[in-house]
């Protein structure tokens, strides 16, 4: 069974601090991807993935940056957390020739509150 | 900007009958579409797809239509179950990969 897995289900951090969220997959996906969920707002892009090493930014990259040093993991940092990064935050990996079938495979999340 | 949206935050509706999710998109690009379903404390998970090429897709009780020219597309489920009731996205994407997500649509299904 396919499997993302998001190191911590629950993060407070206090504002200023660096914070990793790390994300591992074990499909051997060529993608991967970090989404945040905000209420109204529904999932947007951060940051994405298609090969070790490459990184894109997504909608909303300001404050964020990633890191993929091994195709199975996917690390989002955040390099001083503020109290708006207060959120959701998701990772997702896909394969292309299985996309239109599988669609992305998500992990369960990480709520992350910035105090 | 959104690119995905889906103006109705929440719907109801009794067990057995119809539940119509929309969703309308901006970008012409986009040429393939998902809707994913998502319980509380769980990453959202894939239920159904459809490409540009088709309006549309069924899978069991569950059927997308696409309207590409009203850039809209919709999800049925017939008869809806209580076991439905869930947080439905819906996701756009103008390539293989790289989706927008719509901000989603809670749906309750009532026994």
């Amino acid at each position: 069974d396919v499997k993302v897995t998001q190191s911590s289900r629950y993060l407070v951090k206090r504002t200023g601090e660096k914070v990793f969220l790390e994300c591992v997959q074990d499909m051997d996906h060529e993608n991967m991807f970090w989404y945040r969920q905000d209420p109204g707002l529904g999932l947007r892009l951060i940051y994405f993935s298609y090969d070790v090493k490459m990184k894109e930014k997504g909608d909303i990259p300001e404050g964020y940056s990633v890191s993929r040093e091994k195709k199975e993991r996917f690390s989002l940092i955040l390099e001083s957390a503020s109290t708006n990064q207060t959120s959701m935050y998701l990772c997702a990996s896909s394969l292309d020739e299985q996309f239109l079938n599988y669609g992305y495979t998500f992990g369960s999340g990480t709520r992350l509150t910035v105090v | 900007d959104q690119q995905v949206k889906q103006n109705s935050p929440s719907l109801s509706v009794q067990e057995g009958r119809i539940s119509i999710l929309n969703c309308d998109y901006t970008n012409s690009m986009f040429d393939y579409f998902l809707w994913y379903k998502k319980y509380p404390a769980e990453g959202p998970t894939f239920l159904i797809s459809i490409s540009s090429i088709k309006d549309k897709n069924e899978d069991g009780r569950f059927t997308v239509f696409l309207n590409k020219s009203a850039k809209h597309l919709s999800l049925h489920i017939v008869p809806s179950q209580p076991g439905d009731s869930a947080v439905y996205f819906c996701a756009a994407s103008a390539r293989d990969n790289d989706m927008r997500f719509g901000a989603g649509t809670r749906l309750t299904v009532k026994p």
